[in-house]
């Protein structure tokens, strides 16, 4: 199994510029979220899912969005990227939806840049 | 909204020292969690515990639940341990979500 996937690794955008970080994983797992990390903070919710056509908001939701179309993919779309958004984004998942309860899987990580 | 505090914030040691990192949070929780984040950046899950003690090698975890507290041990340390330890406790009415600790960063000296 690859686990999960993150892509693209590293990212460089302008302001007002939109994006799709994909992740993928392939452990048939319900729960997938996003998070953001930033310097001198712990990682942050942005959104998640706790199986196909399920998503909803986290800590941190504005500016970006996520679609749950198939139990593999959790894609997370910036629609006017800002520099407030430049941040290390982790993909996750756990097996079932109780994701507080499970072992979390995180991907690699994307390092995004907005200038 | 569950509030998580580590201590220390860094923490340096020499190779073969015991370690230890504090996670305290303010709710009740069902399960506390212990991640490991490489210098890579990598993240990976090192304990889920809701009570007593887990072991893993030379990791240990501890959990107090009336204490609301829980430790990370680490004995003989060596260069490799070093990374960023993070907890993390479910959030209040949060659906399963968690928050997380700013985490501990780790350097082990030869």
């Amino acid at each position: 199994n690859a686990g999960v996937t993150q892509t693209p690794k590293f990212q460089v955008l302008k302001t007002g510029q939109s994006m799709t970080l994909q992740c993928a994983q392939d452990m048939n797992h319900e729960y997938m979220s996003w998070y953001r990390q930033d310097p001198g903070m712990g990682l942050r919710l942005i959104h998640y899912s706790v199986g196909a056509g399920i998503t909803d908001q986290g800590e941190v939701p504005n500016g970006y969005n996520v679609s749950r179309s198939t139990t593999e993919d959790f894609p997370l779309r910036l629609l006017s990227a800002a520099p407030s958004q430049t941040s290390v984004y982790f993909c996750a998942s756990t097996p079932r939806g109780t994701g507080h309860q499970e072992t979390q899987y995180f991907g690699p990580g994307t390092r995004l840049l907005v200038l | 909204k569950n509030e998580v505090e580590q201590s220390p914030q860094n923490l340096t040691a020499q190779e073969g020292e015991f370690i230890t990192i504090n996670c305290s949070y303010s709710v009740g929780i069902s399960a506390l969690h212990w991640l490991q984040q490489h210098p890579g950046g990598g993240i990976v899950s090192l304990f889920m515990l809701s009570s007593g003690k887990k072991k893993h090698g030379r990791l240990i975890a501890t959990i107090n639940i009336q204490e609301k507290h829980s430790s990370l041990h680490i004995t003989a340390s060596h260069p490799r341990d070093s990374a960023v330890y993070i907890c993390a406790a479910p959030g209040r009415g949060s659906q399963g979500n968690l928050i997380f600790g700013k985490g501990t960063k780790l350097s082990v000296k030869p």
